[in-house]
């Protein structure tokens, strides 16, 4: 079946713009989360989602970082006023119990 | 701070080598401990799981050792093969299930 799917696959911003990334979960996946790798921070837990909701949103950076989850499926990352060190590669992972979970290509962006 | 310690950073084995990687964690509230595998390009790709409860498992070449008393666990890729060259992350998850990642390994094996 088909996997976790991200897009854009690649996104070149200049600084100060707004990004939105988009995560397409595995059907039936309630749960969902955003990761971030850099290469001096490794992977780091950005958000998590149950259906809805997102019980634990420690992991954002700063208040310009946003997350929603509709319908229970599509999930979208929204970064406001991008700065340099957002450059990263933006990971989506999505489960169906809380454990196993499965990633997706990863959107890498690019904040010039 | 970092709750899954990683080591080595990388590490050069010839083809049919046993490359160990090991971690060590603090949490003793994680109760699941994946390993992921991750090529140039790619998302991580989940390889193999432990639960604390078991001291090893094996699927394919591919063993987990678990010490529960020491909080380590270990990797190790049986008869390795240059295909096998990635980057490995060990991780731990608690109750909620978001990971906690070691700093990676990078794994060379050479024909």
């Amino acid at each position: 079946g088909a996997g976790v799917s991200q897009s854009p696959s690649n996104k070149v911003t200049e600084k100060g713009k707004d990004v939105e990334l988009r995560c397409d979960p595995i059907s039936g996946h309630t749960a969902l989360y955003w990761y971030r790798q850099s290469l001096g921070q490794g992977l780091e837990f950005l958000i998590y989602f149950q259906g809805n909701s997102a019980p634990d949103k420690s992991g954002l950076p700063s208040d310009r970082f946003s997350a929603e989850r509709t319908g229970g499926s599509v999930s979208t990352l929204t970064i406001q006023r991008t700065q340099q060190e957002d450059s990263a590669v933006y990971l989506c992972a999505s489960s169906l119990m809380t454990y196993e979970q499965y990633f997706g290509p990863g959107t890498r962006l690019t904040v010039t | 701070q970092q709750q899954v310690k990683q080591s080595p950073q990388s590490l050069i084995v010839q083809k049919g080598g046993i490359p160990i990687i090991n971690c060590a964690y603090e949490n003793t509230a994680f109760d699941y401990f994946p390993w992921y595998q991750q090529f140039p390009g790619k998302g991580p790709a989940l390889l193999i799981a432990i639960r604390p409860d078991v001291s090893e498992k094996k699927e394919g070449r591919f063993t987990i050792s678990f010490n529960k008393s020491a909080k380590q666990f270990s990797l190790h890729i049986m008869d390795s093969q240059p295909g096998d060259s990635a980057t490995y992350f060990c991780a731990a998850t608690d109750s909620w299930g978001k990971l906690q990642f070691g700093a990676g390994t990078q794994v060379v094996v050479t024909p």
